[in-house]
């Protein structure tokens, strides 16, 4: 199957700084990619849905001022959690779309310290 | 707007137990459904993937059922082994390239 990478897997930072996470879909194109957020013992939430050139649209309740999301080309996208605090710390999982198949990539963990 | 439930939230069995994973979705105008995999701080792995216009699909031990009007599919895992631990999450996806819900999935014990 189709796969998608995330960097870093880890990422541990102090409160009020900017963290980066990629997401690249390997060996296919995706036209759209999805952004999720998992808390402990949860379900993976929709953040926002991105299309290639276009602006991300953001799900009821997630601060897109804080969640900038860019999708520059149709193997890229990117999160950046702008001003992070300790309740942003999450398992945040990307997906790729090609036709109506959803592939997921592994998953960053971010701690805010 | 679609919301999708798992019960039960936590299930033990004794290894080689035939065993049924709940889901059921409050929009039954469903694209798919999709059974996922996913181990303790790892990803997700796909395991079944059933279209609006199936009943079942079926890999290896797995079997997924779809029951639209009903709002309801059921995952049956034969013969349960404990590599089969895991938490087992259903997503239903509303229309073509909408993105898939999920529901809280099901955390599965077998022991040997």
């Amino acid at each position: 199957g189709a796969v998608v990478s995330q960097h870093p897997s880890w990422v541990i930072c102090k409160s009020g700084t900017s963290v980066k996470i990629e997401c690249r879909s390997l060996d296919f194109q995706a036209t759209t990619m999805f952004w999720y957020r998992q808390f402990p013992k949860q379900s993976l939430m929709l953040m926002a849905t991105s299309n290639e050139g276009s602006k991300a649209t953001y799900e009821q309740g997630v601060e897109k001022d804080k969640f900038l999301i860019n999708h520059a080309s149709l193997t890229l996208s990117t999160l950046t959690v702008t001003s992070a605090h300790p309740e942003d710390s999450s398992f945040y999982i990307c997906s790729g779309k090609t036709g109506e198949t959803q592939y997921f990539g592994p998953g960053t963990r971010l701690l805010v310290l | 707007k679609q919301e999708v439930t798992q019960i039960p939230a936590a299930l033990s069995v004794p290894e080689g137990e035939n065993l049924v994973l709940n889901c059921s979705f409050t929009d039954s105008a469903i694209y798919n459904l999709q059974w996922f995999r996913q181990d303790p701080g790892k990803g997700l792995t796909s395991l079944l993937l059933i279209q609006s216009s199936q009943r079942e699909q079926t890999s290896g031990r797995l079997n997924a059922s779809l029951d639209k009007s009903s709002g309801r599919s059921t995952l049956y895992i034969a013969a349960s082994q404990p590599g089969d631990s895991a938490t087992y999450l259903c997503a239903a996806r509303n229309q073509a390239g909408t993105a898939l819900i999920f529901g809280k999935g099901t955390t599965l014990s077998v022991s040997s």
